[in-house]
């Protein structure tokens, strides 16, 4: 059974730092993994996207990378910014298409 | 940017009271799915729907839940006798194809059983 987890769970920065998030997920059998952003209360944004045949995806000041055999991916966030503050989810995808999530890491940049 | 879109919002409801969620998937988007996140938990997959019917379920999706695409435009996920466990946020997403594109997820409806 696929188990996706997140470290860490809860990040606090000052602006302008890089940072990276983890996700690591047990069963290599995958065929897409998202990264996705959550602001309290609200929806799930698609961040990036990653094929199972691709290595990284990079989005503006986001940069995610695929590690399959090891069964890891990144997050990595650039210059960080308050406005980036929210609780980005790491979900692997299926050959069935359902998503399977981790629990979530909670990011806070201070200003 | 097209949106899928999510009504209620928030629903209040009884123990024992049947509700019926309500989502309008991306038009052109082909696979439908219904997630639900209990507080402070995990996003967790109910449901998959493609070509009118069911393609995978969870074990959290017993004879109480039942979906439809009534219209060609509406999606919805029944509850027919909530408990309070089904406190949730659930959450319908749709996508072009199965695993080659992402999902776009709606906003949630917020369900709260008393």
């Amino acid at each position: 059974k696929q188990e996706v987890t997140q470290i860490p769970a809860a990040l606090s920065v000052p602006e302008g730092e890089n940072l990276v998030l983890n996700c690591s997920f047990t069963d290599s059998a995958i065929y897409n993994l998202q990264w996705f952003r959550q602001d309290p209360g609200k929806g799930l944004t698609s961040l990036l996207l990653i094929q199972s045949s691709q290595r990284e995806q990079t989005s503006g000041r986001l940069n995610a990378s695929l590690d399959k055999s090891s069964g890891r991916s990144t997050l990595y966030i650039a210059a960080s910014q308050p406005g980036d503050s929210a609780t980005y989810l790491c979900a692997v995808s299926s050959n069935t298409g359902k998503l399977i999530f981790g629990q979530g890491t909670t990011l806070q940049v201070k200003p | 940017e097209p949106e899928v879109t999510q009504t209620p919002s928030h629903q209040v409801t009884q123990m024992g009271q049947e509700v019926i969620l309500r989502c309008v998937p991306i038009s052109n988007h082909l696979y439908f799915y219904w997630y639900r996140q209990i507080l402070g938990q995990k996003v967790e997959f109910l449901v998959s729907f493609y070509n009118n019917e069911i393609s995978e379920k969870s074990e959290i999706f017993d004879d109480q839940f039942s979906v439809e695409r009534p219209d060609g435009s509406n999606f919805t996920l029944k509850i027919r006798s909530t408990k309070l466990e089904d406190s949730a946020m659930y959450f319908c997403a749709s996508s072009v194809h199965r695993t080659n594109y992402g999902y776009t997820f709606g906003s949630g409806t917020r369900l709260t059983v008393v």
